[in-house]
């Protein structure tokens, strides 16, 4: 099974800043990388799809990048409304598999 | 719209049995893959259960195998969760979700997710 190791597991920011979340897969995931957000008592939401892909609707301040194993997640200005959890999930191969998380809270 | 509502959560002791549903809507249910994954409280979101769109292919993440079955109904647009003898470690929310692109394999994300069903197993 694909492991997924997310870093930082906390990060606390500030209005403005530039967050940068990791996804680190333990083999190829051929581009099959999602990130998703999700707020208390909600259901999560996909905001990115095929490692940099904006899911329609999604702010572009949101973005993703990496290859093969790396992949990162960028908030380029937070915004009020970002704080939240966040999770990167492959797609790749079954089982599916998601990172541990990345919760994102005001300084 | 596209909408996914789950419903037969409840609370149950160890070793008992549920069957969760997932009732689609506003898509052509039998084109796309289904999940089901869950997140215990204070929790990450694990990964359950796939289904293609036709049932005849299912995976399941190692903590369920062997316990939990995955289904659909095509006619009904209603995906299903049977799960059995089940421990204090199942409690959780359980969301259903939808590839975003028909086909099983080669979807890049799940772009529509129920609000969740929970499930608390406890004595």
């Amino acid at each position: 099974d694909i492991q997924l190791t997310q870093s930082p597991s906390f990060l606390s920011a500030s209005v403005g800043d530039r967050v940068t979340i990791t996804c680190r897969a333990n083999q190829g995931l051929n581009s099959y990388l999602a990130w998703y957000q999700q707020k208390p008592g909600k259901a999560p939401k996909l905001l990115i799809y095929a490692e940099s892909t904006l899911q329609s609707g999604v702010p572009s301040r949101f973005s993703g990048s990496g290859s093969g194993t790396e992949f990162t997640l960028t908030i380029s200005s937070l915004q009020p409304e970002d704080f939240a959890s966040y999770y990167c999930q492959q797609l790749n191969s079954y089982p599916l598999t998601f990172g541990g998380g990345t919760k994102v809270e005001i300084k | 719209e596209v909408q996914l509502l789950e419903s037969g959560g409840g609370l149950l002791q160890p070793g008992g049995s549920l069957r969760l549903s997932c009732a689609a809507s506003g898509f052509t249910f039998s084109s796309y893959a289904m999940s089901w994954v869950r997140q215990a409280p204070g929790k990450g979101l694990e990964w359950v259960s796939g289904i293609s769109g036709s049932g005849d292919t299912a995976y399941f993440a190692d903590s369920v195998k062997g316990r939990f079955t995955i289904s659909r109904d095509n006619s009904k647009n209603t995906l299903y969760l049977q799960m059995k003898s089940l421990r204090a470690e199942d409690t959780a929310v359980y969301h259903c979700a939808k590839g975003d692109i028909p086909g099983f394999y080669g979807y890049y994300g799940l772009d529509v997710w129920g609000q969740g069903t929970t499930v608390t197993v406890s004595s």
